[in-house]
């Protein structure tokens, strides 16, 4: 069964303007883990947030975690048309896998 | 390159025909998995193995069978496909076990089953 949901399930912005995408999730984790999907191929680890780290960056990317409200975020700064993708977040509670949420379909319009 | 081959890309077959999805790593990792994505559900886990002779079901196993005989091998097997099993279809590939690990995914085989 999914674990995280993300919100919005669609995004679109212009070239250049920032998305953000948000993941909810229910029980305790170890860690958080984005992914992009470009359609219909297969998931890319984007960036890894620890249960005790609030912040982190990776170029453009910003993800932010609060565990009191079992919440994290996804921010891309300056978005491009390459970044139109699928994004989907993950969790990982210690146990034999990952929950995927349903993803957020992020459109960059040039 | 460090990857996760999955094979065929695409495959149409019709109902009850055996086939089998091949997926393979080189990367030395312990962990394997299959998902299938469809629209709205997100990735749901089928079955994943931690070792060679280790394979356990997830979440949607029904249908499904695995075999885990190499380190590198994890292929998915379905005896007798219905329609309800078309779908998009996923390997993945991390160590184990180790905190923070993050997985390697496959490009994906799109199943049609008619």
């Amino acid at each position: 069964s999914q674990q995280g949901e993300e919100d919005p399930q669609a995004l679109s912005i212009q070239e250049g303007e920032n998305a953000t995408m948000n993941c909810s999730y229910k029980t305790s984790i170890n860690n958080l883990q984005w992914y992009r999907q470009n359609s219909g191929r297969g998931l890319v680890h984007l960036i890894l947030i620890r249960s005790n780290e609030r912040e982190k960056h990776s170029g453009r990317l910003r993800v932010t975690l609060d565990t009191s409200k079992k919440s994290s975020s996804l921010l891309i700064t300056a978005s491009r048309a390459a970044d139109t993708a699928s994004y989907f977040c993950a969790t990982d509670a210690g146990n034999n896998d990952m929950r995927f949420g349903a993803g957020t379909r992020l459109t960059v319009k040039p | 390159e460090a990857q996760v081959t999955q094979n065929p890309r695409y495959l149409i077959t019709v109902t009850g025909k055996k086939l089998t999805v091949t997926c393979s790593q080189n990367m030395n990792h312990e962990y394997m998995s299959w998902y299938r994505q469809d629209p709205g559900l997100g990735l749901r886990q089928i079955y994943y193995s931690m070792n060679v002779e280790a394979t356990d079901k997830g979440d949607v196993p029904e249908g499904y069978k695995v075999s885990r005989k190499e380190k590198r091998n994890f292929p998915l097997i379905l005896e007798s496909p219905s329609p309800n099993q078309t779908s998009l279809y996923f390997c993945a590939s991390s160590f184990w076990p180790a905190r923070g690990r993050s997985y390697t995914f496959g490009s994906g085989t799109r199943l049609t089953v008619v």
